[in-house]
């Protein structure tokens, strides 16, 4: 299982954003990712492998984390930001998602 | 570039099962190391993986949908994979997303088809 906290946040663009995403058992760094997901549109990937930035995406998006606990920061928001982020894991063969963090205009 | 779509009927009758197709342009369900996957999302709320597919034939499901789910690959047509969801309840009415799946060595989901929202109703 993977816990995201918080469930919404409330930010301001400029704003440093640091999204938790906990697992119930250890994940391999290689085995976690983070997607976006604006309204009424697919998720996009954003980071795998934990801390790897997908194809085309900002550097102020970055992951870290290890074992149990991981992290997306956003250095500053932008106003295109502001959506649900989700974390991934793989326990093969099976695919988890969190519950999703919802950044919001505050 | 990779793109993916969904299709099916948009409202599917209590009991009766769920059919979409997943088509890709500018790849191949073929294409080696790849897997293609289905995703879904019921109105405003979280993702869940249904299954994943080789194009061999080798399938894994989500265990709470096993009973259920088919997906299968015809690879004389190896631009098309399809889901099959039998015994529908109001609770399978969701946002169906068809994926393509890469494991190993970083497991992510890199590409995404626009998504096709399913209607359980009579």
């Amino acid at each position: 299982v993977l816990t995201q906290s918080p469930g919404t946040l409330s930010l301001s663009p400029g704003e440093r954003v640091i999204l938790s995403c906990r697992a119930s058992q250890s994940v391999s760094s290689n085995y976690l990712a983070w997607y976006q997901q604006k309204p009424g549109q697919a998720p996009r990937l954003l980071i795998y492998g934990a801390s790897s930035r997908a194809t085309g995406i900002p550097d102020r998006f970055s992951g870290s984390g290890s074992g149990t606990d991981f992290t997306l920061i956003i250095s500053r928001l932008e106003p295109e930001d502001f959506a649900v982020y989700y974390c991934q894991q793989y326990d093969p063969p099976a695919w988890t998602f969190g519950q999703g963090t919802k950044v919001e205009i505050k | 570039q990779l793109q993916l779509q969904e299709s099916g009927p948009g409202l599917v009758k209590p009991s009766e099962t769920l059919s979409l197709t997943c088509t890709l342009s500018g790849g191949s369900i073929t294409s080696s190391g790849y897997y293609w996957g289905w995703i879904r999302q019921p109105p405003g709320k979280g993702l869940e993986w249904i299954g994943t597919m080789y194009y061999t034939g080798t399938t894994y499901y989500n265990s709470s949908l096993k009973s259920r789910v088919t997906i299968s690959v015809d690879t004389s047509k190896d631009h098309f994979f399809s889901l099959k969801l039998t015994s529908v309840t109001a609770a399978d009415t969701a946002v169906y997303y068809c994926a393509r799946v890469v494991p190993e060595p970083a497991a992510l989901l890199d590409y995404w088809g626009q998504g096709t929202l399913v209607t359980v109703s009579s």
